[in-house]
């Protein structure tokens, strides 16, 4: 079956130092990942997306990478702050797209940024 | 402000009392949808519209209802709620699919006694 896994326990991590998260799936053909940034009780906010040809994208201290072959998705956070801590989710969509099957969240992991 | 609201923010119902959840977005989108948030299940989509009178179901649609008469608005429905419907529930609503961003509203916490 389909599956998308991320940590699934907190992730500490020192200031100023680069926070790396993980997502890992399983029986998918993503044709684009999506990562979202969720605070509690409060709706996810978009962040980045990459595509299926892409290996690598950037925003400001965002990078993503793609690795199909791995089956995996990392996503780094440079000059990490306390700011940063919430918790961070995966999506995919895969080449049939639309919406029942065209996107699907992982649970996500919960970063913390300790000061 | 380009933004997805939603209405109420936090709802206490009873089991069977009929209730609407509002949805809006004023960014032209075309696609639209609902999800539910559930500790150790992540976010499920319950429904989701292409475009105005187009909808299809998520992954769990049992016990809801949707509606897009117009563009901007889509209803989530709960003809009947039962305790099993208590949950966090999001609308998103993006350009044209799920291949571009989604924009999130606030969340309704709904608790059905």
């Amino acid at each position: 079956s389909q599956k998308i896994e991320q940590n699934s326990e907190a992730l500490n991590i020192q200031e100023g130092k680069t926070a790396t998260l993980t997502c890992n799936y399983t029986n998918y053909s993503p044709a684009y990942l999506q990562w979202y940034r969720q605070d509690p009780g409060r709706g996810p906010v978009f962040l980045l997306l990459i595509r299926e040809n892409e290996k690598e994208k950037r925003k400001e201290r965002l990078k993503v990478t793609f690795d199909t072959t791995l089956k995996q998705s990392l996503f780094h956070i440079t000059a990490s702050q306390p700011a940063d801590s919430a918790t961070y989710l995966c999506a995919l969509v895969p080449y049939s797209g639309g919406g029942a099957d065209g996107l699907t969240f992982g649970k996500g992991t919960h970063l913390i940024i300790q000061p | 402000e380009a933004q997805v609201t939603q209405n109420p923010r936090y709802l206490i119902t009873v089991t069977g009392k009929k209730l609407t959840v509002t949805c809006s977005q004023n960014m032209n989108h075309e696609y639209m949808s609902w999800y539910r948030q559930d500790p150790g299940l992540g976010l499920r989509q319950i429904y989701y519209s292409m475009n105005v009178e187009v909808t299809d179901k998520g992954d769990v649609p049992e016990g809801y209802k949707v509606s897009r008469k117009e563009k901007r608005n889509f209803p989530l429905i709960l003809e009947s709620p039962s305790p099993n419907q208590t949950s966090l529930y999001f609308c998103a609503s993006s350009l044209y699919g799920t291949s571009y961003e989604q924009y999130f509203g606030p969340g309704t916490r709904l608790t059905v006694t």
